[in-house]
C-alpha cells in the first residue's frame, strides 16, 4: 500500500515571502500521479498542482511549483510571493495509474499554512 | 465544468437514525464516485468506491452494513449512514474522476454530519 507523509503539521510565512511544504511518499509502483490540494476553511478541496511521475520536468502553476525527486520519493510544494488567500490546509496526495488497482487518492496528514500579514 | 454537487452540506441527526448524503454530477457522467471521511484536523481517508451499476468497493475496516453506498445512475451516488452513532460524526466528501482524459478529480463540497 502506498503511504504519503507530510512532516510539517504547521508552517508560517510572511506575506510576499516564499514557503516550501514537504511531502514524501512510499510506493513500489513506477508510474503514478502526485497532487497538492488546498483546503480552505470552507473545506472545499481545490487542486493546486499535479505531477505525472513519468515526467522529469517539475510542474508549475503561476506562483506554485513543485520539486519532484522520484528517486528520493519526494514531492515538495513551493509557494512564491505568499498571499493571505493562500492560508489553508495543504494536502499532498498520491494516485496509482489507471488499471493499477484503486484509483482513489491517498492523502498525507496535511500542513496548516499560516500567512503572516 | 465537471461539477459535483453534494447535499446536504450539514446535518444533525439522533443516534440510531439513518442519514443519506447525495452526490450528483451536474454536467458529466460519473461512472465512479469516491467517498472520503475526514475527522477534525485530520486527513481525508478513502472509505469506498462506488461504480454505477455494480457493488461498491469498501476499504479495509469500513463497515459495509453501516455505510451503504448506492450508485444507481451515472449522475447520482449516495452514502447512507445507518444506525448512526456519535462516533460517526465527521466530514464526508465525495469525489469523481474528471472526464475527457487526464487524471484529475472533482470534489463535492462536503457534508458535516453530527450525531447527537
Amino acid at each position: 500500500a502506498q503511504t504519503v507523509t507530510q512532516s510539517q503539521p504547521e508552517m508560517s510565512v510572511q506575506e510576499a515571502e516564499t514557503v516550501t511544504l514537504s511531502c514524501t511518499y512510499d510506493t513500489s509502483e513506477s508510474d503514478y500521479y502526485l497532487f497538492w490540494y488546498k483546503q480552505p476553511p470552507s473545506r472545499q478541496m481545490i487542486l493546486v498542482i499535479r505531477q505525472e511521475a513519468y515526467k522529469q520536468q517539475n510542474a508549475t502553476e503561476n506562483r506554485f511549483s513543485v520539486n519532484f525527486q522520484k528517486a528520493a520519493k519526494s514531492f515538495s510544494l513551493k509557494i512564491s510571493d505568499s498571499q493571505l488567500g493562500d492560508a489553508a490546509m495543504y494536502f499532498c496526495a498520491y494516485r496509482s495509474p489507471p488499471g493499477g488497482g484503486a484509483d482513489g487518492l491517498t492523502f498525507g496528514k496535511g500542513t496548516h499554512l499560516i500567512i503572516q500579514p | 465544468g465537471a461539477v459535483v454537487s453534494q447535499h446536504p452540506s450539514w446535518v444533525i441527526c439522533k443516534s440510531g437514525t439513518s442519514v443519506k448524503i447525495e452526490c450528483r454530477s451536474l454536467d458529466f457522467q460519473a461512472t465512479t464516485m469516491f467517498w472520503y471521511r475526514q475527522f477534525p484536523k485530520q486527513s481525508l481517508m478513502l472509505m469506498a468506491t462506488s461504480n454505477e451499476g455494480s457493488k461498491a468497493t469498501y476499504e479495509q475496516g469500513v463497515e459495509k452494513d453501516k455505510f451503504l453506498i448506492n450508485h444507481a445512475s451515472l449522475t447520482l451516488s449516495t452514502l447512507t449512514v445507518t444506525s448512526a452513532h456519535p462516533e460517526d460524526s465527521s466530514f464526508y466528501i465525495c469525489s469523481a474522476p474528471k472526464q475527457g482524459g487526464g487524471y484529475g478529480y472533482t470534489f463535492g463540497s462536503g457534508t458535516r454530519l453530527t450525531v447527537v
